[in-house]
């Protein structure tokens, strides 16, 4: 089973600054013939389902702002907010969708 | 505008059994691969079960695996998960998930249905 690890596991930050958020997964996630990681990324904020931010570790879901990032490849990957409001707060999951479906422990993002 | 609406949980005792349902209105039901997801009190997520859109593909993540059944009607826009001999440490929020047409990420989630085992 892909085990994903998320990093850190809360982070405070100051409304306008960058939150980077981390998850490193067992195996690599890309596959090669399409050259795609299969890695998603989720905000759940409290009492609500989780939504749909990223997903092929890059590509922006339609309607999510562009302070919103995804970067990284094969084990290693980033979730960049980059210029944190107070109604990003919330908790972040990592997912793979490579080898059936795992996610990441969360990371909770709170204001400073 | 896609709706997956949950139905079905509530309090069973440990050993017991549930059935849940989740509809589906506001897109071509069959033609899209469904999960269950579940999420403990104050826990992260945990991905439980998966149906292909013909109900060809099934699979269930190993805490799950003989006890949890999946299935769907697409004539009924619905998808079902039987649950039996429940434990505590099933207790949770069950979300169905839809998946992206030709991917496996989850782009839409239902609001849940809870999920109390205990006696």
């Amino acid at each position: 089973d892909i085990v994903l690890t998320q990093s850190p596991d809360s982070l405070a930050v100051s409304l306008g600054e960058r939150a980077t958020l981390n998850c490193k997964s067992s195996q690599s996630v890309l596959y090669s013939s399409s050259n795609k990681n299969y890695l998603a990324w989720y905000q759940q904020k409290p009492g609500q389902p989780p939504k749909l931010l990223i997903y092929w570790a890059s590509t922006r879901e339609s309607g999510v702002p562009d302070r919103f990032s995804g970067s990284g490849s094969g084990t290693d990957f980033t979730l960049t907010i980059s210029s944190l409001q107070a109604e990003d707060v919330a908790v972040y999951y990592c997912q793979q969708y490579y080898s059936l479906w795992t996610f990441g422990q969360g990371t909770k993002v709170e204001i400073k | 505008e896609v709706q997956l609406v949950e139905s079905g949980g509530g309090l069973v005792k440990p050993g017991g059994s549930l059935r849940l349902s989740c509809a589906a209105s506001g897109f071509t039901f069959s033609s899209y691969d469904m999960n269950w997801v579940r999420q403990a009190p104050g826990k992260g997520l945990e991905w439980v079960s998966s149906i292909s859109s013909s109900s060809h593909y099934i699979y269930y993540a190993d805490s799950v695996k003989g006890r949890f059944t999946i299935s769907r009607d697409n004539a009924k826009n619905s998808l079902y998960l039987q649950m039996n001999s429940l434990r505590a440490e099933d207790t949770a929020v069950y979300y169905c998930a839809r998946e992206g047409q030709g991917a496996s990420y989850y782009r839409d989630w239902g609001q849940g249905t809870l999920v109390t085992v205990s006696s």
